[in-house]
């Protein structure tokens, strides 16, 4: 089956400063792509998605877009808050409208003041 | 947010003794979905129905059953609990196959 692989965290960061989360996959076709994020103590929300390729998902100022290319969907944000400490998770869901998504291993940030 | 309620939130039992999660929606959505979530493994599925009484297995089906006796209930069942299962427990729900997968809070289960 397909994997999805995400850069491992903890990732530190100041206040303000630049967010990269890497994120590849290797499902072949243009499996639709997703960020999620948990928050301590609750489940997964969805925090952005792309179904396409060199589509582009965005909310909350996070960004990721579908580099079929390369079999990527790194996330960013560029000015990052405290409340934006999290567990971010990587997902892809097959193609063909399936809908069983594999996650990545999740990669938490924790930002600093 | 979604109405997906799991319960019990916590639960400490011991080695060799049955244990039932339960996930109770209220958007009527199809598909519902039990995953297990480990340190450096992320989510991974374990059984998924797609309708009433019609259920499938995931990649870590081994050791569990499911039962979805009505749309808006699904269950998991361990039927002699080991300590390699325990986990935190999440359940999801979605409309359609196309769409995003909504989660529930999680059920922390200890098996000692």
């Amino acid at each position: 089956g397909d994997s999805v692989t995400q850069m491992e965290g903890p990732v530190t960061l100041s206040e303000e400063a630049f967010l990269t989360i890497n994120c590849t996959y290797t499902a072949t076709g243009y499996p639709s792509l997703f960020w999620y994020v948990q928050y301590p103590g609750e489940g997964l929300q969805l925090l952005l998605k792309a179904t396409k390729a060199d589509d582009k998902g965005s909310n909350k100022g996070f960004e990721a877009t579908y580099r079929k290319e390369t079999t990527s969907f790194h996330l960013e944000k560029g000015s990052v808050q405290v409340s934006d400490s999290a567990v971010y998770f990587c997902a892809d869901g097959p193609e063909r409208g399936g809908n069983k998504l594999t996650f990545g291993t999740g990669t938490q940030l924790k930002v600093e003041l | 947010d979604a109405g997906i309620t799991q319960s019990p939130r916590h639960k400490v039992t011991e080695t060799g003794t049955p244990v039932t999660l339960r996930c109770h929606q209220t958007e009527n959505h199809r598909y519902m979905y039990w995953y297990r979530q480990d340190p450096g493994h992320g989510l991974r599925l374990i059984h998924y129905s797609y309708g009433v009484k019609d259920t499938d297995k995931g990649e870590v089906s081994d050791g569990y059953s499911v039962s979805r006796s009505k749309t808006e209930d699904f269950l998991l069942t361990l039927e002699s609990a080991t300590s390699s299962q325990t986990s935190v427990y999440f359940c999801a729900i979605s409309d359609r196959r196309d769409q995003p997968q909504h989660f529930g809070d999680g059920t922390r289960l200890s098996i000692l």
